[in-house]
């Protein structure tokens, strides 16, 4: 079975500055996809950004890129020029590329933004 | 709009009494699973059904039930719940099963469960 882990229950950053969430993930399998979720106070799950096992390039969304090392399994968020609305619980998935659309979520990463 | 709707987003209860959380989806997606989400636990995904009338296990389906007799709705339901059900729960749900390589999940916006 896959696990996922984020070992940082709580992290914090300044305005403006940046910060990187750490996630290892466990699988045997070579085809899967890896997402990190944003949690608002609202409680909505919002994609932040995915990456495709199989690609090589890490993937970038605006201020939000990845680091993915598929040998170590690490999967980790890096967040630029945070902004006060970055303040979220932050949560690393797996999903593998061939048993459907299961996600398997790591514990969880409360980040705070200091003005 | 395409959404997940969940019903209701806060819910107190007590222990042994009945209740169901309701799901329901305007996509005409074929997956649809609940999660329940819990302090330090992340997410864990309590059943999922892949079409109607196909339903299976997660990680922790005790003391939860599911029904999908039709394509847009599954309900989540508590027969006898107890103090350990109090957690948050979200419905999420995707065009098909297989995972495929663009699929996206979509989320409803999550019922906060305390079971007294």
């Amino acid at each position: 079975a896959q696990t996922v882990t984020q070992s940082q229950p709580e992290m914090s950053v300044q305005e403006a500055e940046t910060v990187t969430l750490s996630c290892t993930y466990d699988t045997s399998e070579s085809d899967y996809y890896l997402f990190w979720y944003k949690q608002p106070p609202s409680r909505q799950m919002i994609l932040v950004i995915r990456q495709e096992a199989y690609k090589q390039q890490n993937a970038t969304e605006n201020r939000f890129s990845v680091n993915f090392q598929k040998a170590a399994k690490s999967f980790s968020l890096k967040i630029s020029d945070s902004q006060l609305g970055d303040a979220a619980m932050y949560f690393c998935a797996y999903r593998s590329g061939s048993s459907g659309s299961r996600l398997t979520f790591g514990e969880g990463t409360q980040l705070t933004v200091n003005p | 709009e395409a959404q997940v709707t969940q019903n209701p987003r806060y819910l107190i209860t007590v222990t042994g009494k009945k209740l169901t959380v309701t799901c329901s989806q305007n996509m005409n997606h074929e997956y649809m699973s609940w999660y329940r989400q819990d302090p330090g636990l992340g997410l864990r995904q309590i059943y999922y059904s892949m079409n109607v009338e196909v339903t299976d296990k997660g990680d922790v389906p005790e003391g939860y039930k599911v029904s999908r007799k039709e394509k847009r709705n599954f309900p989540l339901i508590l027969e006898s719940p107890s103090p350990n059900q109090t957690s948050l729960y979200f419905c999420a749900s995707s065009l098909s099963p297989g995972g495929g390589l663009n699929e996206k999940l979509f989320f409803g916006s999550g019922t906060q469960l305390s079971v007294l």
